[in-house]
Parts: C-alpha cells; sequence; structure tokens
C-alpha cells in the first residue's frame, strides 16, 4: 500500500487553470474508475470534491474537474480562487480492497 | 444535519490503548460503509480501516499489522476503532467518515490522539 505520488506543490494566480496529478499503479489507479479528490483546509474536515475519477458531488463548483490515464488521475482547477488555497489529496480503491491517498498537494494561490 | 462526532481521543502512553468512537446523527447509520481516516502532524491523509453497514466486510491498512479492531453499532448509531500497542507513530487527528468515497462523503472533525511518554 505504497502512497499515491502526487507534486509537493503547485501556484497559480487568480483566474488561471492549474492541474494537479496523481500517480499509481496498474493496482489502484490504473485498474479502477475509483479515484477521489479531496480539500483540505487546515483544522478543518476533508471535503470531497470529486469522486468516481470524474464525478463532482452536489454543491461543487464546475470550476474542478478530475480525469485519468492509465495509472495518473488529474484533478483540474480552473478560473483560480483565492478560497481554493489549501491541500488537496487524492485517493483510490485499490486491489486488496483497501484505499490509498497521495501524499498531498499544497496549493498556493498567489 | 447530518453529523460525525468522534470521542475518545487523548494522550496515551506508548504500548497503551485508546477506543474511539464517532455517534453518527441525522443519517440512517445502518445502511452506510464507514471509514477511519487519520493525519499525523505535519503529514498527509492516511486510510486507516472500511468496515460495510452490516459489518460483513471489514478492510485494514497493511501498517496497522493486527494492532487496530474497527467495529460498529447499528443499534447505537455508533463506529468505534479499538488501538492496542500504540506507538509514537500512531499520533495523529483521527477522522471518520461515511462513504468517502461516493456522493454521500461526510467527514467528523476529528479527534486527536497523542502517543507519549
Amino acid at each position: 500500500q505504497s502512497a499515491l505520488t502526487q507534486p509537493a506543490s503547485v501556484s497559480g494566480s487568480p483566474g488561471q487553470s492549474i492541474t494537479i496529478s496523481c500517480t499509481g499503479t496498474s493496482s489502484d489507479v490504473g485498474g479502477y474508475n475509483y479515484v477521489s479528490w479531496y480539500q483540505h483546509h487546515p483544522d478543518k474536515a476533508p471535503k470531497l470534491m470529486i469522486y468516481d475519477v470524474s464525478k463532482r458531488p452536489s454543491g461543487i463548483s464546475n470550476r474542478f474537474s478530475g480525469s485519468k490515464s492509465g495509472n495518473t488521475a488529474s484533478l483540474t482547477i480552473s478560473g483560480l480562487q483565492a478560497e481554493d488555497e489549501a491541500d488537496y489529496y487524492c485517493a483510490s480503491y485499490t486491489s486488496s480492497s483497501t484505499w490509498v491517498f497521495g501524499g498531498g498537494t499544497k496549493l498556493t494561490v498567489l | 444535519e447530518v453529523q460525525l462526532v468522534e470521542s475518545g481521543g487523548g494522550l496515551v502512553k506508548p504500548g497503551g490503548s485508546l477506543r474511539l468512537s464517532c455517534a453518527a446523527s441525522g443519517i440512517t447509520f445502518s445502511i452506510y460503509s464507514m471509514n477511519w481516516v487519520r493525519q499525523a502532524p505535519g503529514k498527509g491523509l492516511e486510510w486507516v480501516s472500511s468496515i460495510s453497514s452490516s459489518s460483513n466486510h471489514i478492510y485494514y491498512a497493511d501498517s496497522l499489522k493486527g494492532r487496530f479492531t474497527i467495529s460498529r453499532d447499528n443499534a447505537k448509531n455508533s463506529l468505534y476503532l479499538q488501538m492496542n500497542s500504540l506507538r509514537a507513530e500512531d499520533t495523529a487527528v483521527y477522522y471518520c467518515a461515511r462513504d468517502p468515497w461516493s456522493s454521500s462523503s461526510y467527514w467528523g472533525q476529528g479527534t486527536l490522539v497523542t502517543v507519549s511518554s
């Protein structure tokens, strides 16, 4: 159960788009369409932004989108806003019927 | 209103035990799978364990090596995590989460567990 690989940090200016990658293996990301993305502000509960690779829960802005190619999933945030600044985590179902998170990416809005 | 409230965290010595609880309200608790997820200080999220709605399917992270036990009491709308042989590296905020990977995802605010002598 090695953690999925995410960049430690990404940044962008308001209005711009950024993409966070999440790389796993064929036993997790590449093997199932069960990749989720979470937004986490300090001292708050994580918030689901994307599930099943590209689906948005009710109430989540369409500025957030997800995709997957092979063993790498991606979260794209368009029209960056100051309130998007947070830590973002991907998670995937695995062949062991367990779940694994990525190491997390700190998004800075410049 | 959906509420998941964790309790039972605190300071425990290495080798000690602790039982976390998660009280659910505002939901039909018995139909959802539940999970525990933790975050150590300065670290990322780590999945700990999951339990199906009727407790038929239970899974743990390999790193726990049999020290933790997840359980639930649907009559009491409660989820539990029994943690034994605690180590310093188990220090973390522990979150309970309803179906965290689906559109019905909901997380509690977490409870802090500190393992230190």
